[in-house]
């Protein structure tokens, strides 16, 4: 079974708006979860690591400001797309690793954002 | 630089054995990961293998790794119409192992 549950699914609203993403890791902790972009028919692309009770690190190029992390908890990391354009529309997925033994990342089903 | 390469397509006959390739620069890679993406979905992690080991066998798929050309290999014996999906390459770096980087994906279609 999933043991990272990303939510929503998917999401459709206008632009302006802005949307909050969640990822859980479901039996296990994580101090670190990642958070990723995925464009039409591209690869993921790495936007940034979310560190359990510290500020997220950002890859280069990824508005730290547009793209909110908080990772309250062991088991949570929520990314928000503040003010939500049509050019940020994509397949967002998160993932989490074990903190106790040396596992694979696991990822999340993704969650797909269209802005009208 | 970080860097993972792959062909883009591969198109096999169903019931014939696909073999995707996959080329890494960074030598300091602790695992090496193949993922599926079908249509739509999140990515289902397939197998991974240790950096030092050569390789890894589990069920109908077989992971080659060349450490020394940095050349990773995914063949899938037997294959069938559920194979058909975007496989990706990825790489860990560091010891904690925690960024990955993908490779570009490769989309396998099955023939019939």
């Amino acid at each position: 079974g999933a043991v990272v549950s990303q939510h929503p699914s998917r999401v459709i609203c206008k632009s302006g708006t802005s949307v909050k993403i969640e990822c859980r890791s479901l039996d296990f902790q994580a101090t670190t979860m990642f958070w990723y972009r995925q464009f039409p028919k591209q690869s993921l692309m790495l936007m940034a690591t979310s560190n359990e009770g510290s500020k997220a690190t950002y890859e280069q190029g990824v508005e730290k400001d547009k793209f909110l992390i908080n990772h309250a908890s062991l088991t949570l990391s929520t990314l928000t797309v503040t003010s939500a354009h049509p050019e940020d529309s994509s397949f967002y997925i998160c993932s989490a690793r074990s903190q106790r033994d040396n596992q694979p990342q696991h990822f999340g089903d993704g969650t797909r954002l269209s802005i009208l | 630089g970080e860097d993972v390469e792959q062909s883009l397509f591969l198109s096999v006959r169903e019931g014939d054995s696909s073999v995707i390739n996959c080329t890494y620069t960074d030598s300091s890679s602790t695992y090496l990961y193949w993922y599926k993406q079908e249509p739509g979905a999140g990515l289902q992690l397939l197998t991974y293998i240790f950096s030092n080991m050569d390789m890894k066998q589990d069920q109908r798929l077989t992971v080659l790794l060349n450490k020394k050309d940095k050349h990773l290999s995914l063949r899938i014996a037997d294959t069938q119409t559920g194979d058909s999906a975007i496989y990706f390459c990825a790489e860990s770096l560091g010891s904690s192992a925690s960024k990955i980087i993908f490779g570009s994906g490769t989309r396998l279609s099955i023939r019939p």
